[in-house]
C-alpha cells in the first residue's frame, strides 16, 4: 500500500515564485527521500533526510522533516519552467535489515509557467 | 558513472501475451528493485533483490509475473500472460547496500518500459 500522501495534487505558480509540497506518511521511517519524474522518463533522486534530522538543503531545495507529525514538506525556491515535473515523496521504512525498501506516494504535479 | 540501463524502452503486446523487460543496475550496486507504476500514480514495489536473492517479493502477482537476478547483476521480468491491466511503466532501480541501521542511499532509476496491454 501507498504510505505517503502528497499535498496538493497539482499546483500551478508563476516563474519565479516558490512552491510548497507536503507529505505525510504512517509507519516510522528511517529517511525520507524526494524525487522528480519529468513526464515520460524515470524518477530523479533529489534529497533524502534522515530520521534524526529536521531541515536539510541543496541548492534552491529545501526539505523539513517533523516526525512527530509524520510528515515533511519539500519547497522550491524562485521556481524555473524547467521545475515543471511530478514530485514524490518516498518513505524508508524501519525494520527492513539488508538495503533500503521505498514507498512512494501518488505525487504531486508541478507546473511553472513562464 | 554509467546509469541504469533498462530496455525495451517501449513495448505493445496483445492481452495473453507474453513480455520480458531487462534491467543492468549500476555496477557495484547491491541492490536491485522493479516498480510498477500506472498512469497517474506513484510507483509500486514488485520485487526487490539483495544481490541475486530475492528479499521482498509480497506484491508480485505470482501467478503472471516472474524476476530473476542472475549472477547478482542483470534481471528480467517477465509478465506471462500479459492482462489489459498490466499497461504501465515498469521501472528498474539500484542502490547500495544500507551500511548501517537508519542510514539509506537514494535509488537511480531507469528511464522505464513503457508497456501498453490491447
Amino acid at each position: 500500500s501507498q504510505q505517503g500522501e502528497e499535498d496538493p495534487q497539482a499546483l500551478s505558480i508563476q516563474e519565479g515564485e516558490n512552491a510548497t509540497m507536503n507529505c505525510s506518511y504512517k509507519t516510522s521511517i528511517n529517511n525520507l527521500q524526494w524525487y522528480r519524474q519529468n513526464s515520460g522518463r524515470g524518477l530523479v533522486h533529489l534529497i533524502l533526510i534522515r530520521s534524526n534530522e529536521r531541515e536539510k538543503h541543496s541548492g534552491r531545495l529545501r526539505v523539513t522533516l517533523d516526525t512527530s507529525k509524520k510528515s515533511s514538506s519539500l519547497l522550491i525556491t524562485a521556481s524555473r519552467a524547467a521545475d515543471t515535473a511530478s514530485y514524490f515523496c518516498a518513505t524508508d521504512g524501519k525494520g527492513v535489515i539488508s538495503g533500503s525498501r521505498l514507498t512512494f506516494g501518488e505525487g504531486t504535479q508541478l507546473t511553472v509557467n513562464p | 558513472e554509467a546509469g541504469v540501463a533498462q530496455s525495451p524502452r517501449y513495448k505493445i503486446i496483445e492481452k495473453r501475451q507474453s513480455v520480458a523487460f531487462w534491467c543492468n543496475p549500476i555496477s557495484g550496486h547491491a541492490t536491485l528493485y522493479w516498480y510498477q507504476q500506472i498512469l497517474g500514480q506513484g510507483p509500486k514495489l514488485l520485487i526487490q533483490f539483495q544481490n541475486n536473492g530475492v528479499v521482498d517479493d509480497s506484491q508480485l502477482p505470482k501467478d503472471r509475473f516472474s524476476a530473476e537476478r542472475l549472477k547478482g547483476v542483470d534481471s528480467t521480468l517477465k509478465i506471462q500472460p500479459a492482462k489489459l491491466e498490466d499497461s504501465a511503466v515498469y521501472l528498474c532501480a539500484s542502490s547500495p547496500r544500507r551500511k548501517q541501521a537508519g542510514g539509506g542511499y537514494g535509488y537511480t532509476f531507469g528511464s522505464g518500459t513503457r508497456l501498453t496491454v490491447v
